[in-house]
């Protein structure tokens, strides 16, 4: 069964662009979320998708923003990039309705310039 | 919000000995799930372990156990016979019952001396 993917491994990007990050879940998964991981930092929850639904996103501006498609894919989106948005921007997923944990993905590293 | 906290930032332990890492959390929830995830330098986070908070029996997968106190609110991870392999930064993690909301800690980051 194959893990949870993300694209690209690495994105480089130039300050005010906009970056878009992919993540494909587990199949069987319905729940997709996003974290950043900025470097010497823990995990800063982004957004959490489910059943194609934005249900709860974390403390960041609205130019961080994603969505959910059909096959519950999802990808994040983040415009106006500024130098501190470089981070390791993890994806994970899990089965609606399970107790269990997340599964994560090798993550995407953003590097703003 | 339930909150995490990892009070250690960096440990360190020798190669083949015991170390613990701990976790506090606070819930005003009676029903939860912990976990302990691991994220060695090649950055794929690995779950280590999960404990069901309505069981008192700790859980423990081969060389990995946790000190579950459900009272004080403590999720400790101990690692025994410490290998070079276990170097990486660990986090813990709180998952309402209710909800798919998970919370973590800023880790804590485990050298393992030879």
């Amino acid at each position: 069964e194959a893990g949870v993917t993300q694209s690209p491994t690495h994105l480089i990007k130039t300050r005010g662009q906009q970056a878009t990050l992919r993540c494909s879940p587990i199949s069987g998964h319905t729940s997709v979320y996003w974290y950043q991981q900025a470097l010497g930092l823990g995990l800063q929850f982004l957004l959490w998708y489910d059943e194609g639904e934005e249900r709860n996103r974390g403390n960041f501006p609205p130019r961080f923003s994603g969505r959910q498609f059909p096959n519950y894919s999802s990808e994040l989106n983040v415009n106006a990039l500024e130098l501190e948005d470089s981070a390791l921007y993890l994806c994970a997923s899990i089965s609606s309705g399970t107790t269990y944990e997340q599964y994560f993905g090798p993550g995407t590293r953003l590097t703003v310039t | 919000a339930q909150t995490v906290t990892q009070s250690q930032p960096e440990m360190s332990v020798q190669e083949a000995e015991t170390v613990t890492l701990s976790c506090t959390y606070d819930t005003s929830e009676s029903d939860y799930y912990l976990f302990w995830y691991k994220q060695p330098p090649s950055r794929q986070m690995i779950l280590v372990i999960r404990q069901e908070a309505y069981k008192q029996q700790n859980a423990t997968e081969n060389r990995f156990s946790v000190n579950f106190q459900k009272a004080a609110k403590s999720f400790s991870l101990k690692i025994s016979d410490s290998q070079l392999g276990d170097a990486a930064m660990y986090f813990c993690a709180y998952r309402s019952a209710v909800g798919n909301q998970f919370y973590f800690g800023t880790g804590t980051s485990l050298t393992v001396i030879p």
